[in-house]
């Protein structure tokens, strides 16, 4: 079944440390691929996208994101999280041809340690 | 430029009743799409309005009905409410063109008690 999956429901990590948020999809053809990020009490707001071409992708708030078709995945990443960084993070998808219509995995919700 | 407006931001309906949803996406943004958000579902897309024409339409009953004024503006509209359809409702909007970024407004809590 077409789908994406965001295996980590809930990830905690310190002030300072690394962050990588997995995400893998499984569609016949590779799909536009997104990351938004979700604060309490807010909308989504978008820290990155993929389309074609190089397949690390640079985003906002000091995100970045790699494509990997072999591994069907297009895991988040940050070398160093801040405090701020905790809120709900969501994979999504747009197929081709699909419109506007995104398909969203079902979210990491991420914990900061100061 | 001024952000995606969603209004009311809370609603408290009861069971059986009809709600209205609106909103106003930013200004020259043609395309307005709607998701549900639920802890059990997640988020779901609902439908997608392009220059007042519905353009895709996610697997929801016909309770869910939308759609999209001349100056891009839409309001949802879901009838003989159920328990749960309680949910966030949020609305995105762009310029309708996939590779453009489509912004999310604040969304719209609906309670149904």
């Amino acid at each position: 079944a077409q789908s994406v999956t965001q295996p980590d429901i809930h990830i905690t990590v310190s002030e300072g440390a690394s962050l990588e948020l997995r995400c893998n999809y499984s569609y016949g053809a590779t799909p536009y691929l997104f990351w938004y990020v979700q604060s309490p009490g807010q909308g989504l707001q978008l820290l990155l996208k993929y389309f074609s071409g190089d397949t690390l992708v640079q985003g906002i708030k000091g995100f970045e994101a790699e494509f990997k078709r072999s591994q069907s995945s297009f895991n988040l990443r940050k070398p160093s999280v801040h405090w701020s960084d905790a809120a709900e993070y969501f994979c999504a998808v747009v197929l081709t041809g699909g419109g506007n219509k995104l398909t969203f995995g079902t979210g990491t919700q991420l914990k900061v340690e100061l | 430029k001024a952000g995606v407006t969603q209004t009311p931001r809370y609603l408290i309906k009861t069971r059986g009743q009809q709600v209205t949803l609106s909103c106003s996406p930013i200004s020259g943004h043609r395309s307005v799409s709607w998701y549900q958000q639920t802890p059990g579902q997640g988020l779901q897309f609902l439908f997608e309005y392009f220059s007042e024409t519905q353009r895709n339409k996610g697997n929801f009953p016909g309770r869910f009905s939308g759609r999209q004024f001349s100056n891009s503006r839409s309001e949802m509209n879901v009838s003989t409410l159920e328990l749960g359809d309680s949910a966030l409702y949020l609305c995105a909007s762009s310029s309708g063109e996939v590779q453009e970024t489509q912004y999310f407004g604040p969304g719209t809590r609906l309670l149904v008690l």
